[in-house]
């Protein structure tokens, strides 16, 4: 099954440490989000990337987040001194070079939890 | 401001019967919808497209209203696997990833 693969699935860290979020696209696909999800609520778009760019990162919080996506390897999304706040399940998807707005391939989520 | 509304339920339902749940949208700028399906405490899953001209795929109908600015989801035949929550999805220029701007959620709930 070549799906979208996220690890770890379980994060557990303590307040001020960092949590680093991995992320493979599907076979095929350029394009990587990464969305958050608190409980009862919606998913948040965070940041839009390609291999090696940012695409739109409107939704990153201004301190603390990173993403990047290197041309070898997975994507990664980076929590600095992560807060209490910060719990949650976090999305990656992908789509392909020629897509459909719209159209996104969810990985089973990272979900940390911040003591 | 909301871009995407749902109400986010639980809808109740018995087994067998027929379910609809809709979706506002406010930004009339929004050019194609979805709905997708997330199950408890997993991915969502896209479920279906919605067109203008309506969209039907087995016991799934999506519809889109622009005059009044909503998108439905009707299931017939109910069954205890379709209980999820179902995500409006709407896609718009200029907003982030492609415009996609995800609604919080209905909770469907099928009891036997």
């Amino acid at each position: 099954n070549a799906g979208v693969m996220q690890n770890p699935r379980h994060l557990v860290r303590r307040r001020g440490q960092e949590a680093r979020l991995r992320c493979s696209p599907m076979k095929g696909h350029s394009h990587v989000y990464w969305y958050r999800q608190l409980p009862e609520e919606g998913l948040k778009f965070m940041v839009y990337l390609q291999k090696e760019n940012i695409i739109d990162e409107s939704g990153m919080p201004k301190e603390r987040f990173s993403a990047e996506f290197p041309k070898e390897g997975p994507s990664i999304l980076r929590i600095q001194q992560v807060v209490r706040g910060d719990s949650a399940a976090y999305f990656c998807a992908s789509s392909p070079l020629e897509r459909i707005p719209g159209e996104l391939f969810f990985g089973e989520g990272s979900r940390l939890t911040v003591l | 401001r909301k871009e995407v509304e749902q109400d986010p339920g639980p809808f109740n339902v018995p087994e067998g019967a027929t379910v609809a749940f809709n979706c506002t949208y406010s930004n009339s700028a929004s050019q194609s919808f979805f709905w997708y399906r997330q199950d408890c405490r997993k991915e969502p899953k896209l479920l279906m497209s919605v067109y203008s001209s309506g969209n039907e795929d087995g016991r799934f109908t999506a519809q889109l209203n622009r005059a009044s600015q909503y998108i439905s989801l009707l299931i017939r035949d109910s069954k205890l696997s379709d209980s999820a929550t179902y995500l409006c999805v709407g896609v718009y220029s200029g907003g982030g990833a492609d415009g996609l701007t995800f609604g919080k959620g209905t909770h469907l709930i099928i009891q036997p």
